[in-house]
């Protein structure tokens, strides 16, 4: 069973500060590996994906992955209380023949970004 | 382009009744989607199509029927319908297999009781 793990939460840190969002996942052989932000009632939207170990960075968001530890996290820096969402990590598992449509996704983390 | 549009946005249905969600896309794209998202869960792939014709099962098929004669059509069907079908229902899309990014409809609510 190909699974992705996510802290629940909530988390919820002052405005300004960095939230840090974190995610695991089983399968060994995932190659790409996607952030949702969704909002209360709301669909999901991406925010970011990345395919490579190491940082990726857009914006006030980074990206990281350590695929020998099968770890990716989101970093939001500077955070605003307009980040208040649930964040969705999601996994394409290796051997799907790449549709982000077959992505596995957690559970996601809520985030409460305080004024 | 509107993008993704579902309908309705929500519905109530009794049990064993049956119904159909609808969901089309006017952004040309071949791949189309059903997920399902429980409270507090992520989201669960139902169906997914890689085109006009083709569709194939997901994690959580059963109880669910879809078909995609069109490029821009994307029905979900419920026969008969059970408690463990209440949910929110996103219907998404996305223009080829690499990783282009989901785009989701606005979702359908669907309470059976």
């Amino acid at each position: 069973q190909k699974e992705v793990e996510q802290n629940s939460g909530p988390l919820s840190v002052p405005e300004g500060a960095i939230a840090s969002l974190n995610c695991t996942y089983s399968d060994r052989g995932s190659q790409s590996f996607f952030w949702y932000r969704q909002y209360s009632g709301k669909s999901p939207e991406l925010i970011m994906f990345i395919y490579s170990n190491g940082d990726k960075e857009d914006g006030r968001f980074t990206a990281q992955l350590n695929k020998a530890s099968q770890y990716v996290s989101l970093l939001i820096r500077d955070s605003q209380p307009s980040d208040s969402a649930t964040y969705l990590c999601a996994v394409n598992p290796g051997g799907y023949g790449g549709s982000q449509g077959n992505l596995i996704f957690g559970k996601g983390t809520k985030l409460s970004v305080k004024p | 382009n509107t993008g993704v549009t579902q309908t309705p946005k929500f519905r109530i249905l009794k049990i064993g009744q049956s119904m159909t969600l609808q969901c089309t896309q006017d952004m040309n794209h071949n791949y189309m989607y059903w997920y399902r998202q429980d409270p507090g869960m992520g989201l669960k792939l139902i169906y997914y199509s890689v085109g006009a014709g083709i569709t194939d099962k997901g994690e959580v098929p059963n109880g669910y029927n879809v078909s995609r004669s069109t490029t821009e059509d994307f029905p979900l069907r419920l026969e008969l319908a059970a408690p463990s079908q209440t949910s929110v229902y996103f219907c998404a899309s996305s223009p080829r297999t690499d990783n282009s990014p989901l785009h989701f409809g606005n979702g359908t609510r669907l309470t059976v009781t």
